[in-house]
């Protein structure tokens, strides 16, 4: 099946910091999605982004699907960005089977 | 608007005693999901349902069954459980968009213990 490997594995950040976070995988996606998990463990889809480039607010997300890899950048950080980062992704002719990373911890201290 | 919710939010088992985790949502949308998250594994896809009728199963699938009841509800069993199937459950779905189904919302999760 499709790999998927998340870099860093873990972060930890100055309140005002940036950060970027990168999504590796193996093969053709038609779908790629990056959430965001709290701490208290809800799961918040932060963009829907198989190619090109999206912002919202401080975060945005860039994906280069000939080379195989997703970026998301978190810019002036705050102690409320902290969790997990996930990628997830399928394969073509699916959009269903999403295959997760393993994720980013990542802390923002004040 | 609800999203997507999912009771219990915690349930704690014996070894070989059978449960049921409901899930429903009211976004109206046709593909629902079940994952588990353990830790350091990410979350793996138990079964799907692509659209009501239909189930089908995903990554982790052994051990559960489910059922799309309608639209709305879909509940993941367990017909006997095992200590290794102690994990956080977390429901999704998805909704018709621009070239299909993609962007999945989760609901809050269910931690399962079983002893």
């Amino acid at each position: 099946g499709i790999q998927v490997e998340q870099s860093p594995p873990d972060l930890i950040l100055q309140e005002g910091a940036n950060s970027t976070l990168r999504c590796n995988f193996s093969d053709s996606v038609n779908n790629l999605q990056w959430f965001h998990q709290n701490p208290w463990g809800q799961l918040i889809n932060l963009f829907y982004i198989p190619s090109g480039t999206k912002q919202n607010g401080r975060l945005s997300a860039t994906t280069v699907a000939t080379e195989r890899y997703s970026l998301l950048y978190i810019s002036s950080s705050q102690t409320t960005d902290s969790g997990v980062y996930f990628c997830a992704v399928s394969l073509g002719g699916s959009n269903y089977k999403l295959t997760f990373g393993k994720g980013t911890l990542l802390t923002v201290n004040p | 608007n609800a999203g997507v919710t999912q009771t219990p939010k915690f349930q704690v088992l014996k070894t070989g005693q059978s449960m049921t985790l409901q899930c429903a949502q009211d976004m109206n949308h046709n593909s629902m999901y079940w994952y588990r998250q353990d830790p350091g594994m990410g979350l793996r896809l138990i079964y799907y349902s692509a659209s009501e009728g239909t189930t089908d199963k995903g990554e982790v699938p052994n051990g559960y069954n489910v059922s799309r009841l309608n639209k709305r509800e879909f509940s993941l069993r367990l017909e006997s459980a095992a200590p290794s199937q102690t994990s956080v459950y977390f429901c999704a779905s998805s909704g018709k968009e621009t070239g299909g189904e993609k962007t999945q919302y989760f609901g809050p999760g269910t931690r399962l213990l079983v002893l």
